[in-house]
């Protein structure tokens, strides 16, 4: 059963900071990994995808890595914003028999204060 | 290319009542996906289905839960006589190849 956990659950700090968010999974076989935004009340934007094959994805501030031994990614954020806030999903695609479910770790709340 | 599309956005339902939830994939997309975000809790996967077929459903309740995606319309997840329990918003995914998914902005269903 593919486990997918995130920490911290909630992270508070000021505008500029450079961050890390971890997500950790229990399947090795990982397909892909992806990263989404959530808006409180909205649906997921996704940010970065990272194919198994790959080590990190860059876009823009963000930069998603994933290490498939240890069953880690990182997504790192560089010089945050107050628009940053908002909840951070990474989901697993295990591939397999599992090919195309996304399994989602519960999450992390980042608030950017100005 | 229009995102994908759900509707309605907000829905408010009696139990006993049927709930059901419309979801329009991206233009070229063939593979649906359905997820449910209950309060305070995580997404979690319910069903995934490919034009006319359901290819796992292994997260579906066993009863009162049916999904479908015809040959033309949209994809319909279906609650029948829901109760307090299945307020959630539920939200809807496509991919052009079981790949990457693109989310539509959910519907939010609050059973009274």
């Amino acid at each position: 059963k593919q486990e997918v956990t995130q920490i911290p659950a909630a992270l508070s700090v000021p505008e500029g900071e450079n961050l890390v968010l971890n997500c950790s999974f229990t399947d090795s076989a990982i397909y892909n990994l992806q990263w989404f935004r959530q808006d409180p009340g909205k649906g997921l934007t996704s940010l970065l995808l990272i194919q198994s094959s790959q080590r990190e994805q860059t876009s823009g501030r963000l930069n998603a890595s994933l290490d498939k031994s240890s069953g880690r990614s990182t997504l790192y954020i560089a010089a945050s914003q107050p628009g940053d806030s908002a909840t951070y999903l990474c989901a697993e695609n295990a591939g397999g028999t599992s090919y195309g479910k996304l399994t989602f770790g519960q999450g992390t709340i980042l608030t950017v204060h100005p | 290319n229009a995102g994908v599309m759900q509707n309605p956005r907000h829905l408010v339902r009696r139990r006993g009542q049927e709930a059901r939830l419309r979801c329009s994939p991206m233009k070229g997309h063939s593979h649906v996906y359905w997820y449910r975000q209950l309060p305070e809790e995580g997404l979690k996967f319910m069903v995934y289905l490919q034009k006319e077929n359901i290819i796992d459903e292994s997260g579906m309740p066993k009863e009162r839960f049916s999904a479908e995606f015809p040959k033309e319309g949209p994809s319909i997840l279906r609650i029948q006589q829901v109760v307090r329990g299945d307020s959630a918003a539920y939200f809807c995914a496509s991919s052009p190849n079981r790949d990457k998914q693109f989310f539509g902005p959910g519907t939010r269903l609050t059973v009274l």
